[in-house]
């Protein structure tokens, strides 16, 4: 069955520099794109970006393309979202997510990065 | 970039009531329009793509439909685990935006 496994909460200084990763099994890696969003507290969902899988392309929403890169490591079929110059109002829960034809449709189970000083 | 409108922030309804959610996109956006459901603490769950294309295991409670940009999910015959918060999203190209998400809540 398709899975998308992230890694675990990260407490950062602001200023820091997190990467997430996000472990998939199931499906074909290559064959879809890999969709960052995230939630921060008591706000709503905000897409991050996206990554394909097949080349790497990317497409970075406007207020993080600065702060924000993406890859995959196709040997694993594990995609990383790195935010650099972390702010306190990147405290949120990151999430991935499969994307195709479908638009975004197995999740990962999310991702709590908190920057405090 | 394209906005998509989301109306209402909130709502109260009953269980067994029908419930509709609303967004506007700024722009012709097609079809490219799939609709969540967020529960606190939880993964989005995605329900629709394609405007009313139901994603697999998900009930047929749950329709799509479009009116030119304005883009409709209806959930019929409310049941206790459909409380939670709704969102739109125009995907398929250029940067994705969620709508600011509907909270159905117990009347």
């Amino acid at each position: 069955q398709v899975q998308l496994v992230q890694s675990g909460t990260e407490v950062k200084k602001p200023g820091a520099s997190v990467r997430v990763s996000c472990k998939t099994s199931g499906y074909t890696f290559t064959s879809y794109y890999i969709t960052w969003v995230r939630q921060a507290p008591g706000q709503g969902l905000e897409w991050v970006g996206w990554i394909s899988a097949y080349n790497g392309n990317t497409e970075y929403a406007r207020k993080l393309q600065d702060r924000v890169t993406m890859t995959t490591d196709t040997s694993t079929s594990t995609a990383y979202m790195e935010v650099r110059s972390l702010r306190s109002d990147d405290t949120a829960v990151y999430y991935c997510a499969r994307e195709a034809q479908r638009g975004p449709d197995y999740w990962g189970q999310g991702t709590l990065v908190t920057v405090s000083s | 970039d394209i906005q998509m409108t989301q109306s209402p922030s909130s709502l109260s309804a009953s269980v067994g009531d029908r419930v509709t959610i609303t967004c506007r996109a700024s722009q012709d956006i097609g079809n490219d329009l799939a609709w969540f459901q967020k529960r606190p603490g939880k993964a989005p769950k995605s329900l629709i793509w394609n405007v009313s294309s139901l994603q697999s295991g998900v009930p047929s409670k749950f329709s799509g439909s479009r009116s030119g940009t304005d883009f409709t999910l209806t959930i019929s015959s409310l049941q206790p685990e459909d409380f939670a918060t709704y969102y739109c999203l125009r995907y398929n190209s250029g940067p994705r935006t969620f709508g600011q998400g509907t909270k159905v809540e117990i009347k």
